[in-house]
């Protein structure tokens, strides 16, 4: 399963407060992803990460920032959570095997904004 | 932008049939696709990766192809079981690093 773990696994908040998830490895991968999903669209890529303080933006990535200051952690922050922005979030690596990149999963956190 | 999409949304078939899910995408500048299956609550986990030169990978009784040149990829199944129950998704790499994923398809295998 790659070692990735997802903190906290659920979580509720209140609309306007700030939310920070955590996404742990433990393989040394250089490449970590933050995905939200919702139902009727799938896995959508919030930002992701090349290495440590190398970050990039996904197709959603309005509202949510993030951080890796070492290489086992990728945090997502809300800045002020909205009630859009409840979603199940997961956490990916990709492994290069063979010369190709591969996608490995956390168990996700379900977070629920009131 | 890639866009993936999984027909059908739903599938419901009963124990011991072969089946077939698909996946098709817009664009076929990818490097590779990469099928998965997700269970309730769970996270997901990677089945078959099939790299954008090959035309098929087989795992056990899946067996996955892809037709880049006509932007699809299909999962075979077969001698289907409950245990497969579960919703199976397909996502493609595309330039950069990014991967794009289709909204799935949920299985049910009917005892």
């Amino acid at each position: 399963d790659a070692g990735i773990t997802q903190s906290p696994r659920h979580k509720v908040t209140e609309t306007g407060t700030p939310v920070t998830l955590r996404c742990h490895q433990t393989e040394n991968h250089r490449y970590m992803y933050w995905y939200r999903q919702d139902p009727g669209h799938g896995l959508r890529l919030i930002h992701y990460s090349y290495g440590v303080k190398d970050t990039d933006k996904g197709e959603v990535s309005d509202g949510y920032s993030v951080s890796r200051s070492k290489t086992e952690d990728f945090l997502l922050t809300l800045e002020s959570a909205t009630s859009s922005q409840t979603s199940v979030y997961f956490c990916a690596i990709s492994e290069n095997s063979g010369g190709y990149e591969t996608q490995y999963f956390g168990p996700g956190t379900r977070l629920l904004v009131l | 932008k890639q866009e993936v999409t999984q027909i059908p949304a739903a599938l419901s078939v009963p124990e011991g049939e072969n089946l077939v899910l698909n996946c098709s995408f817009t664009d076929s500048a990818i490097y590779n696709l990469q099928w998965f299956r997700q269970d309730p609550g769970k996270g997901l986990t990677s089945l078959l990766l099939i790299q954008s030169s090959q035309r098929e990978q087989t795992s056990g009784r899946l067996n996955a192809s892809l037709d880049k040149s006509s932007g699809r990829s299909t999962l075979y199944i077969a001698a289907s079981q409950p245990g497969d129950s579960a919703t199976y998704l397909c996502a493609v790499r595309s330039t950069g690093n990014q991967f794009y994923f289709g909204t799935g398809t949920s299985l049910t295998v009917i005892p």
